[in-house]
């Protein structure tokens, strides 16, 4: 069974920094491009970054770009996305995403997301 | 990186169909056929239901279906239940130099 499992969301002044993991199981990691989608308060979804199974290609949605960087250690399971600079508008909370399809480099089509982790970007 | 447009709420009875839309441009919608849809329950995660336009994952009921015609993607419920009442988002890759994913705003959809 696949399953995803985020954590290190919290709550932290503007410009402070978080690293979010997200724990993989029960599929072949390294074969599968990851996203990270996150949801505001009461606000649809916003896809904010996604990396390649080898993790050699990312890719940033322009409001995260410069400040958040997505990585993956395929050794562990484990997806990784560092923010850095954080605003009150990047409150939220973060999934992470498996693609659906082995192979792709960016993951946008996604099968399984995890339960997500909650992000406050408060003074 | 604009988002894809839908309208904010649908509604139908017990048994009926409704369709919702989608519309993106010539740079997501129009040229690519990575159309999918989500459903998502208060406080819950997304759950793919619609993929690559028209595929259904294991597991989701035939009563929902997705078509595309230029650059507006459909999604249809059949025979609506109570338990299909959710907000839908449909998503498209959009490639060029810097491919991304864009999510349309959401669909409310009330069974009435």
């Amino acid at each position: 069974e696949v399953q995803l499992l985020e954590s290190g969301g919290g709550l932290v002044q503007p410009g402070g920094s978080l690293r979010l993991s997200c724990a993989a199981s029960g599929f072949t990691f390294s074969r599968y491009a990851m996203s990270w989608v996150r949801q505001a308060p009461g606000k649809g979804l916003e896809w904010v970054s996604g990396i390649s199974g080898s993790g050699g290609n990312t890719f940033y949605a322009d409001s995260v770009k410069g400040r958040f960087t997505v990585s993956r250690d395929n050794s562990k399971n484990t997806l990784y996305l560092q923010v850095n600079s954080l605003r009150v508008e990047d409150t939220a909370i973060y999934y992470c995403a498996k693609d659906i399809t082995a192979g792709s480099q960016l993951a946008t089509q996604v099968d399984h997301w995890g339960p997500g982790t909650l992000v406050t970007v408060s003074p | 990186q604009s988002a894809l447009a839908q309208p904010p709420s649908a509604s139908g009875s017990p048994g009926q169909s409704v369709a919702i839309s989608c519309t993106g441009t010539s740079s997501d919608v129009g040229v690519y056929n990575y159309v999918s849809w989500y459903q998502q329950h208060p406080g819950k995660a997304p759950k793919l239901m619609i993929y690559e336009v028209t595929k259904r994952p294991s597991g989701v009921p035939d009563r929902f279906s997705g078509s595309k015609s230029g650059n507006t993607a459909s999604l249809t419920v059949s025979g609506l239940q109570a338990e299909d009442e959710a907000d839908y988002y449909c998503s498209s890759y959009a490639g060029g130099n810097n491919p991304n994913w864009v999510f349309g705003g959401g669909t409310k959809l009330t069974v009435l």
